[in-house]
């Protein structure tokens, strides 16, 4: 399975855009690109996914390179109810599954 | 209902008793994960449950830990004679299928377990 790599941390100022970056170099043809957000002591909640388009939705688009192998979660106006945990996950199959193996994620910080 | 639910919401338990927590997926979701998340760790998949193949327990830490998925539907996740490492939250998330079209995975709000 793909890892990823994401940032410890960012902040981003109340109002601007929140550009999270994630590295999956290893990503194979069938994987898609998943972000989910945790905030403190909540489940985690589903952002975006994508497989190789650009991806937009009424939380975030999702900007994935031509060769997949990186990909940027674009907040376009953040607030400070932004402030998370945001994990990137490359989705593999096992057997018949597909699941979301959880990295250490970036924690965003907007601030007023 | 409208989303993954899970109870109960918290549970304070006595080490080396049993503990059951329950999940209702969404409506028509065939697929059902359970996840565990230690503090200040990320997300450890324990089982995984689709339709009425048999579950993946890769993830099951030892032989404590058992689930089970009755009609399809609501899962429950038992730990024996729980231990004070057991502590954590318990997270199960539902999709559509499991298969290859990249279904949205919906998780609930989890378990806070605590042993003492």
């Amino acid at each position: 399975d793909a890892k990823t790599t994401q940032p410890t941390s960012m902040d981003c100022a109340e109002g601007r855009a929140a550009n999270l970056p994630c590295n999956h170099s290893t990503i194979s043809g069938n994987e898609y690109v998943y972000w989910y957000r945790q905030i403190h002591s909540q489940g985690p909640q589903y952002i975006i996914h994508g497989l190789k388009n650009n991806e937009t939705n009424e939380m975030a688009s999702l900007i994935i390179t031509e060769d997949r192998k990186s990909s940027t979660l674009i907040l376009p106006h953040a607030t400070l109810r932004d402030t998370a945990v945001y994990y990137c996950i490359v989705s593999f199959l096992s057997g018949s599954a597909r699941q979301l193996t959880f990295g250490s994620g970036t924690q965003l910080t907007v601030l007023p | 209902g409208a989303g993954v639910s899970q109870s109960p919401s918290n549970k304070v338990t006595e080490k080396g008793k049993d503990v059951e927590l329950r999940c209702d997926p969404i409506s028509g979701h065939t697929a059902l994960y359970w996840y565990r998340q230690s503090l200040g760790q990320g997300l450890e998949f324990l089982i995984y449950f689709q339709g009425n193949s048999a579950p993946d327990k890769s993830g099951l830490p030892s032989d404590r830990f058992s689930a089970e998925r009755t009609g399809g539907s609501v899962s429950t996740l038992t730990i024996q004679r729980t231990q004070q490492e057991d502590s954590a939250v318990y997270l199960c998330a539902s999709s559509l299928a499991g298969g290859v079209r990249g279904n949205t995975i919906y998780f609930g709000e989890g378990s806070w377990l605590t042993v003492v």
